[in-house]
């Protein structure tokens, strides 16, 4: 089956810089790839995600890339704010009716202002 | 966007009971729904697919006799815990698609947080 490793655990960055979370998948079929924010206690929020036909894909403060020969995908958070302290997961699926994800560790990010 | 419930948003119950989750989808039908548990600091860990007329899918390692899935109609998938144990405490998920659309994203229900004393 499917495996997402996601790296680093935590994250810390000052105010205003930017932060990068990397993850790779296994399973080559898989061709969505979502980003998820989760606040305590809450259920996990889409920020962006990206298929595999796409090597980019921006909103706003955020970007996420694809790099589907080495099977790795990035979250780019730029000027970072406060209120983007969270967890953020990574996850992989084959994005069919059965799209079941995969998650993976999840990244710990503090902005300190 | 679509829209998934869960109910009770918490509970706790006392060793060897049972208890039922429910996760419905509002506004669309979910021939799929996907429970996921999810331990403190932990990542999402999906349990089951749960299909619409039709036996769930368990993941390696999850106990089909000790989570029982029941997805009656195409709005709501039940997760019963029997005989749960404290190692049972956890936060339970639940996610859908809305076929009609053509994203592949999953709408996330609001998690119950089951505690087992």
């Amino acid at each position: 089956g499917e495996n997402v490793e996601q790296h680093p655990s935590t994250l810390s960055v000052q105010e205003g810089d930017s932060a990068v979370i990397k993850c790779t998948y296994s399973d080559s079929a898989s061709n969505y790839f979502p980003w998820y924010k989760q606040e305590l206690g809450k259920r996990p929020q889409l920020i962006i995600d990206i298929r595999s036909n796409v090597g980019e894909k921006k909103d706003q403060r955020i970007a996420v890339t694809l790099n589907k020969t080495a099977k790795h995908f990035s979250l780019h958070i730029t000027e970072t704010q406060p209120e983007d302290s969270a967890v953020y997961f990574c996850a992989a699926s084959r994005g069919t009716a059965g799209n079941k994800l995969t998650f993976g560790g999840g990244t710990r990010v503090l902005v300190k202002p | 966007g679509a829209v998934v419930s869960q109910h009770p948003s918490w509970v706790i119950c006392k060793s060897g009971t049972s208890v039922k989750i429910e996760c419905r989808s509002l506004d669309f039908q979910a021939t799929t729904m996907f429970w996921y548990r999810q331990f403190p600091k932990q990542s999402l860990m999906l349990m089951a697919t749960s299909n619409e007329g039709s036996k769930a899918t368990y993941e390696q390692g999850v106990e089909k006799d000790k989570f029982l899935i029941n997805h009656a109609s195409l709005t709501l998938s039940t997760l019963t815990v029997t005989s749960a144990h404290p190692e049972d405490s956890s936060f339970y998920i639940c996610s859908a698609r809305d076929l009609r659309e053509p994203s592949y994203e999953q709408y996330f229900g609001p998690g119950t947080r089951l505690t087992v004393t």
